[in-house]
């Protein structure tokens, strides 16, 4: 079966850049989305299609998506992006919904 | 606005079965999917399966699939998840979201309920 593979954690002192990645067989091949949750909250799409940022998501986020790994970019990191974040992607063949694992950003 | 509303916390003994339900508003209900995600205690998001409210249109994780079953009220606009011979495993937060589907773009979840959290304990 397909997976997506997320590293458990990352740290990024403000103001500094965070790069999350998630990656899988072709991924490149497949749209990814990005999700952000925060303790206690639901999660909120943060980016879709590969590299667009739904209304009301601030433009230090981005995306990126290529061979076979997906890349979310949070520039100019801020307390309040502290939070887990996962990935997702489509699996056309059998119409499964895929995420990864999660990874815990830490800003610090 | 898009809002999905799900019901409250449940309660159940092993070996029972639950349904939670998810109420839609601020949209055409049929067309957007529904899918279903659930999260287990500091463990990450596990997909169960989705529905298409315009043509009851069902796909199943392979996991869950012989207990779950996902069904749909356009009347209401309300979807439901029922997962049946519970375990202590199926303890979790479980969330209904909305997505929408297009040749070409894949599938893109856009908006998740508050979550509904299933205890199994004897």
């Amino acid at each position: 079966s397909y997976v997506l593979t997320q590293p458990p954690s990352v740290s990024v002192s403000p103001g500094q850049t965070a790069t999350i990645t998630c990656s899988g067989d072709k991924l490149g091949d497949r749209f990814a989305s990005w999700f952000q949750q925060r303790p206690g909250q639901s999660p909120i799409l943060v980016i879709y299609e590969d590299r667009r940022r739904p209304s009301g998501i601030p433009e230090r986020f981005s995306g990126a998506n290529s061979g076979n790994t997906a890349t979310l970019t949070i520039s100019g990191t801020q307390a309040m992006d502290e939070a887990d974040y996962y990935c997702q992607a489509w699996d056309s063949s059998t119409e499964d919904v895929l995420f990864g694992g999660g990874t815990k950003l830490t800003v610090l | 606005q898009v809002k999905l509303v799900q019901s409250g916390p449940e309660v159940k003994k092993p070996g029972t079965s639950v349904k939670v339900s998810c109420k839609a508003s601020g949209y055409t209900f049929p067309n957007y999917g529904v899918t279903w995600v659930r999260q287990a205690p500091g463990q990450g998001l596990e997909w169960m399966g989705w529905i298409s409210p315009y043509n009851d249109k069902t796909n199943y994780a392979q996991k869950v699939q012989a207990r779950v079953t996902l069904t749909t009220d356009t009347s209401t606009s309300t979807a439901y998840m029922e997962l049946t011979s519970l375990t202590s495993d199926d303890t979790a937060l479980y969330y209904c979201a909305r997505f929408r589907a297009a040749p070409g773009t894949g599938m893109v979840i856009d908006y998740w309920g508050q979550g509904t959290l299933v205890t199994v304990s004897s």
